[in-house]
């Protein structure tokens, strides 16, 4: 199995544009999960799907950030606009019902 | 919601054993996790409690008591390698997965 894939790894953007996180969960599993780390925060909960349904976006900072999951194998998080505090690493993750998760490698985010 | 507690850093010494404690407050408990996180990489799946008890693999064990809302994850015979973040994780029932800070070990020679 490929394992849950992130794009991109690294993302360098400016205050104010628009940045689209991807990711591919592990085929079969039903629940996906993103999460944002910094050394200040550690490993915050933004929003979890299960069968492609959010069912906590309570983590969500504010309006600026969206995600959604059309379909079981594509999940994508938005920022817009991007602003400097934004910056971490971004993490996806997938679970088989309420087993361990697998995450992705991560998506660095820097916005200048 | 869920509040979980561990200590920030922890220092041992190599072929020694550390014990790595967590203390959760949460609703609808449906499992305790423990992930290990070397520096620049994602977290990995280490052992999962979900009954009291403890549970063994190699040289990690993980140690759970619902009652006290408290974990424990065991490594012996360390290694250099294990020198890390160690997360613990509280999963609900209704699949929610949140993460305690992380406990940084340093493992020296």
């Amino acid at each position: 199995d490929a394992g849950v894939i992130q794009s991109p790894r690294h993302e360098v953007t400016e205050m104010g544009q628009e940045v689209t996180l991807r990711c591919k969960p592990i085929s079969g599993h039903d629940y996906l999960f993103w999460y944002r780390q910094t050394m200040m925060r550690g490993l915050e909960l933004l929003i979890y799907f299960n069968n492609n349904v959010p069912i906590d976006d309570s983590g969500m900072p504010e309006d600026r950030f969206s995600a959604k999951m059309p379909n079981a194998s594509f999940s994508t998080l938005k920022i817009q606009p991007s602003e400097p505090r934004d910056s971490a690493v971004y993490f996806c993750a997938s679970s088989y019902t309420t087993g361990e998760l697998f995450f992705g490698e991560g998506s660095r985010l820097t916005v200048l | 919601g869920q509040n979980i507690d561990q200590p920030t850093e922890m220092t041992a010494t190599e072929g020694a054993i550390v014990q790595i404690n967590c203390t959760y407050q949460t609703s609808g408990f449906n499992g305790l996790f423990w992930y290990q996180q070397h520096a620049g990489e994602a977290p990995t799946f280490l052992s999962y409690n979900v009954l009291d008890g403890l549970e063994e693999k190699g040289r990690f064990s993980s140690f759970l008591s619902r009652s006290k809302g408290y974990s424990y994850l065991l490594l012996k015979e360390l290694q250099m390698k294990d020198s890390a973040s160690y997360l613990c994780a509280v999963r609900s029932n209704a699949g929610k997965s949140t993460f305690g800070d992380g406990t940084t070990l340093t493992v020296k020679p």
